[in-house]
């Protein structure tokens, strides 16, 4: 079955850091660009950052961009999100997500997610 | 960016009901368009993608429809596994990838 596993959430307290992990398996990993999105609590859904299968390419959503960093090791079919300079305001539960071929930003199967806490 | 909007946020509704939702986006974004189901503590699932897909899997009471700045997702008879959170997503072109904020399908 494909299937993400997403951990590494904590509690951590400003100005902190932290890194996330995704363990793929059921698919060919190195074929498909990654993600990660978050669901801030009252707020929805937010995208964060996205990875090409290659790890070539990159891209982050302002809000996060030069705090957080995403990489894979396509050789441990793994995705990661390294946080730094934590905020209250990434307080989350942070998913990761496969993107289809062909479609840059749609996400069709989903980790279970991760909850970040990040207080005083 | 582009930005989402959906309405209702909030809908009342019963088992049998004919459910519709809408999206709107601020600029076109042809058919870049998607809708995920949540359900409380799950992560979402894909239901629609290019406006009017399915994903495999989705029961076809469930269709999307529109294009440009318009969007619909249609319930044509809501079950009770259908009580859930539902949000419009544009896919495709420049990120951010933006999520609406979702409508809320309730009793």
């Amino acid at each position: 079955d494909v299937q993400l596993v997403d951990s590494g959430g904590d509690r951590v307290q400003p100005g902190g850091s932290l890194r996330l992990s995704c363990a793929a398996s059921g698919f060919l990993f190195s074929a498909y660009s990654m993600s990660w999105v978050r669901e801030v609590p009252g707020r929805g859904l937010q995208w964060l950052a996205s990875i090409t299968g290659d790890g070539d390419t990159k891209k982050y959503a302002d809000s996060v961009r030069g705090r957080f960093i995403i990489s894979r090791d396509n050789a441990k079919e793994s995705l990661h999100l390294h946080m730094d300079r934590l905020r209250e305001d990434d307080t989350a539960v942070y998913y990761c997500a496969r993107v289809p071929m062909y479609w840059e930003g749609l996400f069709d199967v989903w980790g279970q997610g991760t909850l970040v806490s990040v207080s005083p | 960016d582009i930005q989402l909007t959906q309405s209702p946020s909030f809908l009342s509704a019963s088992v049998g009901d004919r459910v519709t939702i809408a999206c709107r986006a601020s600029q076109d974004i042809t058919t870049y368009l998607a809708w995920y189901q949540q359900k409380p503590g799950k992560a979402p699932k894909l239901l629609i993608y290019g406006a009017s897909n399915l994903d495999g899997g989705v029961p076809l009471r469930f269709s999307g429809s529109g294009s440009g700045t318009k969007f619909t997702l249609t319930i044509s008879s809501l079950q009770p596994e259908d009580f859930a959170t539902y949000y419009c997503q544009h896919i495709h072109g420049f990120p951010p990838f933006t999520f609406g904020p979702g409508t809320k399908v309730d009793v």
